[in-house]
């Protein structure tokens, strides 16, 4: 079975300061059709998760152009360019191209 | 704005059934493939299931933990979600969320099944 893999698990970020966070899979996560379905979500304290990032690279609609994504193959990174206080929360990356829906373990970001 | 709201959860002592369901509104729902996902407290998140549209024959897919004793079903009539929970053990208890494909990053608030004795 696919394995995604996070560093850190934990984050702690000065306001202002940039933040980064890498997941790892365990195979190559570029299809057939050229896609890769590498997803970034955020799960705020005490909500659902919410899509930050599709297909690696893609901001979702309405987030903050300070979070990018990027990468290929096996290694892919979210970064926060200046974090902010309302970014504190457990970051996830998911493959979804197969059955299951694999998540990494989360980072916990914690903002100072 | 598309809304998907889970029923009220509860407590269901081990070895026992309970069933959720998820309302969906905003989207064509018969044509939405949609999945359960949950959460231990504290812990990750775990894709559980999915259901596709009747188009694609309504075809359902288990996670190991839980095929055998979990079944998705849906009501297009109702544009309602169901997940019907047997043979339930302490290790189910989470938080199950209800949610679309992905791409489209919508899911519910969520609601917290205990089961514990």
């Amino acid at each position: 079975d696919l394995v995604m893999t996070q560093t850190p698990l934990s984050l702690s970020v000065t306001p202002g300061q940039p933040a980064s966070i890498s997941c790892t899979s365990s195979q190559s996560l570029l299809q057939s059709d050229g896609m890769t379905y590498l997803y970034w979500y955020v799960q705020k304290p005490g909500q659902s998760p919410q899509l930050l990032i599709y297909e690696v690279s893609s901001r979702f609609s309405g987030v903050p152009d300070r979070f990018s994504g990027s990468g290929s193959g096996t290694e892919f990174t979210l970064k926060i360019s200046r974090v902010e206080a309302e970014d504190v929360g457990v970051y996830y990356c998911v493959e979804g191209t197969h059955l299951p829906w694999t998540f990494g373990q989360g980072t916990k970001v914690e903002v100072k | 704005e598309v809304q998907l709201v889970e029923s009220e959860g509860g407590l269901v002592k081990p070895g026992g059934s309970f069933r959720l369901s998820c309302e969906v509104s905003g989207l064509i729902f018969s044509g939405a493939w949609l999945n359960w996902v949950r959460q231990p407290p504290g812990k990750g998140l775990e894709w559980i299931g999915r259901i596709k549209s009747k188009a694609y024959g309504e075809t359902k897919d288990y996670s190991v933990p839980v095929k055998g004793r979990f079944t998705i079903s849906r009501d297009d009539s109702k544009n309602t979600l169901y997940l019907q929970m047997n043979s339930l053990k302490t290790e189910d208890t989470a938080v199950y969320y209800c949610a679309t494909d992905l791409r489209w990053g919508h899911w519910g608030r969520g609601t917290l099944v205990t089961v514990s004795s």
